[in-house]
């Protein structure tokens, strides 16, 4: 079974533009969750969509993010325009149910945004 | 708001020797997670601790949880190179959303040398 999978898996742009980042989570898990971890700091919430429908975006640094997930099946987080603190990983995870019921988040490698 | 704090950041330690990460953690937290990263890969689900006391090994690697001191540690018996890796604690708790949210420290970057 295909595990989450994130595109693309480095990405350099320059200050001012505009970048787009994907997840395909594991086949049938209604949870999806973005998480970012900046140079030297934590890994943080972002946010967490079940299906389609955003749960929670408290995490969401400013309206610059904005995150879809049509037909609840891959999801998108575009960066607009892109600043130099956006540089960092964005990390995605999914599971089938939310994750408190004992359910297990189940990672993707990243993506590592580098804004010059 | 859960606040996770790691140490140490970074640890380098011989083949075949003992060493203990800690994770401190601010308020009440659901479950304490603990995840290992190696270089370009995805983060990997070790442990997840329920309740206080709970102790759990795999390999070389025991998790264990002390809810009324908001410590975990992870400890390392007789390392190995293979082990490696970037290890990650979180906790989990409830958001003002009302979503459940893994809430990370910023990791132990562990070299185990020959």
């Amino acid at each position: 079974e295909a595990g989450v999978t994130q595109f693309p898996s480095h990405s350099v742009i320059e200050k001012g533009q505009t970048v787009t980042l994907r997840c395909d989570p594991i086949s049938g898990h209604d949870n999806l969750y973005w998480y970012r971890r900046v140079m030297g700091k934590e890994i943080k919430f972002l946010l967490h969509f079940v299906k389609e429908s955003k749960q929670d975006e408290s995490g969401m640094p400013n309206n610059r993010f904005l995150a879809e997930r049509t037909g609840g099946t891959y999801s998108t987080l575009k960066v607009q325009p892109a600043e130099l603190e956006d540089s960092g990983v964005y990390f995605c995870a999914s599971s089938q149910r939310p994750v408190r019921g004992g359910t297990e988040a189940f990672f993707g490698q990243g993506t590592r945004l580098t804004v010059v | 708001e859960l606040k996770v704090e790691q140490n140490p950041l970074f640890l380098s330690m011989q083949e075949g020797k003992n060493y203990t990460i800690y994770c401190n953690y601010s308020t009440t937290s659901d479950r304490l997670y603990w995840y290992r990263q190696d270089p370009g890969k995805s983060l990997e689900s070790l442990f997840v601790l329920l309740s206080n006391g709970a102790v759990k090994q795999e390999g070389r690697l025991m998790a264990s949880l002390d809810t009324k001191a908001r410590l975990s540690t992870l400890h390392i018996t007789a390392a190995v190179h293979d082990l490696s890796a970037t290890y990650f604690c979180a906790g989990g708790a409830y958001s003002g959303a009302g979503s459940y949210q893994l809430t990370f420290g910023k990791g132990t970057k562990l070299s185990v040398i020959p």
